[in-house]
């Protein structure tokens, strides 16, 4: 059963345009969301988080935008850059069941290339 | 400031055998998770330690075990080794729970059953 779901396995930008990466929840029980970047042999790494209380949250060429109703976030990179050229995941938590945690659900993730 | 670590990067083990994975967590972090990434999948949820308890538990058999000591870093053992067991084990620590303590991952260890 999964919970979040990044229904684009792979996504080819050119350098200086718009990302935008998808993802979809099932789970209107998660409560905050999360996206994080993962380069190859490394872990992955945080990148911005979004409440369920907000439909919006901005960090420097990172939004991610929050559509409760329709159980749906994305993440916006605004230019795009060659660096950026990785796999990103997105994930969702429950803070509110079963007491405190920062057990996260992650989607199968999204490859990004950004071409020069 | 010194981040997560893990040992070993690689190792291969055979069926049947047991294996022990070692994290050491971000410095001042007192909270150590584990994620299982099989190939073309995100991470899955193992267990969660927090002051040396565990807090938590994903949909994983018993034979996925694990410790948390004082210093806060933490070891993962599986018994009883599976092919589908062949995956990129990832640890995480923060700074206690909630919300405002977003996971730093290390760059996990490779295992692989044969």
């Amino acid at each position: 059963d999964q919970q979040v779901k990044q229904n684009s396995p792979s996504l080819s930008v050119q350098e200086g345009r718009i990302s935008i990466l998808n993802c979809d929840y099932t789970n209107s029980m998660f409560d905050y969301f999360l996206w994080y970047k993962k380069y190859p042999a490394e872990g992955p790494t945080f990148l911005i988080s979004i409440s369920s209380i907000k439909d919006k949250n901005e960090d420097g060429r990172f939004t991610v935008f929050l559509n409760k109703s329709a159980k749906h976030l994305s993440l916006h990179i605004v230019p795009s850059q060659p660096g950026d050229s990785a796999v990103y995941f997105c994930a969702a938590v429950i803070m509110n069941y079963g007491g405190a945690t920062n057990k996260l659900i992650f989607g199968t993730g999204t490859l990004l290339a950004v071409q020069p | 400031e010194t981040g997560v670590t893990q040992s070993p990067t690689h190792l291969i083990k055979t069926r049947g055998q047991q294996v022990t994975l070692r994290c050491s967590s971000q410095s001042g972090h007192n909270t150590v998770s584990w994620y299982q990434q099989a190939l073309g999948q995100g991470p899955q949820f193992i267990f969660q330690y927090y002051r040396e308890e565990e807090n938590g538990r994903g949909n994983f058999p018993p034979r996925f075990s694990g410790l948390q000591f004082p210093n806060y870093s933490s070891e993962l053992n599986v018994n009883a080794l599976e092919l589908d067991d062949s995956a990129l084990y990832l640890c995480a620590s923060s700074l206690g729970l909630g919300q405002g303590s977003p996971l730093h991952f290390g760059n996990g260890t490779r295992l692989t059953v044969t």
